[in-house]
């Protein structure tokens, strides 16, 4: 159980242009899901904090209007890097978590962007 | 600010032999710690977790140290095999003070299992 994907696992856009990364916890309700980026052999860097029905909790140096988040349901919240640039390639991986007491975070696979 | 940090960037170890990978944190008010493991090109994978009421918590093949004076968490594997080789991230989190759930990542031990 727990388990959680993403979408696209890869993807290579021009420079300019938008691209969505979707993250769905397959089996279970997350009422929160967060957003890390990670640079070549870089620890996880945390983007946002993501809730259901919510605006997203951006942290500090993250461009909400760049980097936007929509939690529209329990089990998908999406990442839409807007107008990408070559310094936005990286690894960005979303996690979820359960709610209740338990603060157990379930990772996605990443998604590997590419930006040419 | 507040930071977790690693000691060894590289570890490197004999098929068979135990591990250690060290992690020191420098927020007193962390209370959850988290050990995870990730492989190249995957997300992060669970190994195991310990509270800050707890100073050793055993999994299989593995268990976390927490010493809270001194800051410090260790993970112990043993007798490391060739698929342990990955990288490694201690996390900590202040949900007590904050009921922040967001996970604080060190900077990562990559483990080199030799055969």
């Amino acid at each position: 159980g727990a388990v959680v994907s993403q979408h696209p696992s890869r993807v290579i856009c021009k420079s300019g242009t938008s691209v969505k990364i979707e993250c769905r916890s397959l089996d279970f309700q997350a009422t929160t899901m967060f957003w890390y980026r990670q640079f070549p052999k870089q620890s996880l860097m945390l983007m946002a904090t993501s809730n259901e029905g919510s605006k997203a909790t951006y942290e500090q140096g993250v461009e909400k209007d760049k980097f936007l988040i929509n939690h529209a349901s329990l089990t998908l919240s999406t990442l839409t890097v807007t107008s990408a640039h070559p310094e936005d390639s990286s690894f960005y991986i979303c996690s979820a978590v359960t709610g209740g007491s338990s603060y157990e975070q379930y990772f996605g696979p990443g998604t590997r962007l590419t930006v040419t | 600010g507040e930071s977790v940090g690693l000691h060894l960037p590289t570890l490197s170890v004999q098929e068979g032999d135990n591990s250690i990978i060290n992690c020191a944190y420098s927020n007193s008010a962390s209370d959850y710690f988290i050990w995870y493991k990730q492989e190249s090109g995957k997300g992060p994978q669970f190994i195991i977790d310990i509270r800050s009421n707890m100073d050793k918590r055993q999994g299989q093949r593995v268990t976390v140290l927490l010493n809270k004076t001194v800051k410090h968490l260790s993970l112990q594997i043993a007798a490391t095999q060739p698929g342990d080789s990955a990288v490694y991230f201690c996390a900590e989190n202040m949900s007590v003070d904050t009921g922040r759930r967001a996970l604080t990542f060190g900077s990562g031990t990559r483990l080199q299992v030799q055969p």
